[in-house]
């Protein structure tokens, strides 16, 4: 069965500092691995995803996040944060060769101060 | 690009009403799934389907039905409403099995 964990329900940040968000996930099989954004009163938007290509991957709005295998982790960062990345974070996780149906982590709020 | 689209955004029950929220999608995915988002639980799944005719249970179905008649249209039935099924609810549609979900902006739930 998949799981995912995401450490922290908030995170604060200074305007340009560095935005680091953790998730792990948990799957029997090769997982897929996602990061979504969800703005104030809006639905949910990609921001990434690793589906077995290349470990590191760049996603929108200077977002990356790097499969680790070993430790079973897909953090989320970014360099220097923007008032504008404000919002809640979402990591999941699916399957291949199952349902495909993505299981959803509990979500990390991110503060930003000016 | 309309994507997904629900309504109504908002409502307001009575414990024991019944009431459709509507999913429509106009990119000719085949998956198709209902969240429902309560604070401090993430996103839960409640049903989902995988083609026009094919629906499934998720995570937290009592309560709900669904049901798929059409590739586009994906509504969530709520059969006699409750208190604890106050909530956001979202619907997703999927390209592919390992493609990005498409939300819907969310329908906000009340029950009284």
């Amino acid at each position: 069965a998949q799981s995912v964990t995401q450490l922290g329900s908030h995170v604060s940040v200074s305007e340009g500092a560095l935005v680091l968000l953790r998730c792990n996930y948990s799957s029997s099989v090769p997982p897929y691995l996602f990061w979504y954004v969800q703005y104030p009163n809006q639905g949910l938007q990609l921001l990434l995803k690793y589906t077995s290509a290349a470990t590191l991957v760049k996603g929108i709005n200077g977002f990356e996040a790097e499969f680790k295998k070993s430790e079973t982790s897909f953090h989320l960062t970014k360099p220097s944060a923007h008032m504008s990345d404000a919002a809640e974070y979402f990591c999941a996780v699916s399957e291949s060769g199952g349902s495909y149906i993505p299981t959803f982590g509990r979500g990390t709020s991110l503060i930003v101060h000016p | 690009n309309a994507g997904v689209t629900q309504t109504p955004k908002f409502q307001v029950l009575k414990t024991g009403q019944s009431m459709t929220l509507q999913c429509a999608q106009d990119m000719n995915h085949e998956y198709m799934s209902w969240y429902r988002q309560d604070p401090g639980m993430g996103l839960r799944l409640i049903h989902y389907s995988v083609g026009a005719g094919i629906t499934d249970q998720g995570e937290v179905p009592n309560g709900y039905n669904v049901s798929r008649s059409t590739t586009e249209d994906f509504p969530l039935r709520l059969l006699s409403a409750a208190p604890s099924q106050t909530s956001v609810y979202f619907c997703a549609s999927s390209y592919a099995r390992t493609g990005e979900l498409f939300f819907g902006e969310g329908s906000r739930l009340t029950v009284l």
